[in-house]
């Protein structure tokens, strides 16, 4: 069964500083996606970063970049200058090329000022 | 203007009532979706249309039936609400395929639904 898990059920930074979120997944597939998504109190879930699991270099966004290890089948999630607006629920993603989401248990983050 | 939007954002109702949640995308997707989180934030997929077909159905108890009047649009539709439906409901959308037409979901706000 294809599962995802999220090791850490509270992280917690100081603003500017640097956190990871760990990632680690579980699959028989070569091909799939991963996803980190954001849902801040307002419920919303926003997408973070993606990446393809055919695609050797880890995907960057802005602030947000990602460690892809595949062999080891891991996926965290690296944000860089931490913002107030950062704290929230991070949700690791896997989606197969079936159309669906598999979700971790999400990492609550706390930003500190 | 609002990609993937849901009505209600709150209900609260009875047990044994009978409600809806509607769900509409301007987005052009041919894919929606359905997802449950708990009260622990757990997010779990529950069903899934494409181009009005249902193709995803994780073994969710019969009293939800989704319906897909066109694909735009997924309602979702629970009959006898128990205690334990409550819950936040999303409703998502992607132009989903195989390869790299594969792509983000974009949800919904999300349905706060509490059963008393």
């Amino acid at each position: 069964a294809q599962t995802v898990t999220q090791s850490q059920p509270e992280m917690s930074v100081q603003e500017a500083e640097t956190v990871t979120l760990s990632c680690t997944y579980d699959t028989s597939e070569s091909d799939y996606y991963l996803f980190w998504y954001k849902q801040p109190p307002s419920r919303q879930m926003i997408l973070v970063i993606r990446q393809e699991a055919y695609k050797q270099q880890n995907a960057t966004e802005n602030r947000f970049s990602v460690n892809f290890q595949k062999a080891a089948k891991s996926f965290s999630l690296k944000i860089s200058d931490s913002q107030l607006g950062d704290a929230a629920m991070y949700f690791c993603a896997y989606s197969p090329y079936t159309d669906k989401l598999i979700f971790g248990t999400g990492t609550r983050l706390q930003v500190f000022p | 203007d609002t990609a993937v939007s849901q009505t209600p954002k709150y209900l609260v109702t009875q047990m044994g009532n009978d409600k809806s949640i509607k769900c509409e995308q301007n987005l052009g997707h041919d894919t929606m979706y359905w997802y449950k989180q708990d009260s622990k934030k757990f997010l779990k997929i529950m069903f899934s249309y494409n181009n009005k077909e249902l193709i995803i159905n994780e073994t969710v108890p019969n009293r939800f039936s989704p319906k897909s009047p066109d694909k735009a649009h997924l309602n979702l539709h629970i009959n006898s609400l128990e205690l334990g439906d409550s819950a936040v409901y999303f409703c998502a959308s992607s132009q989903a395929g195989t390869g790299p037409l594969n792509t983000e979901a974009f949800f919904g706000q999300g349905t706060r639904l509490t059963v008393v």
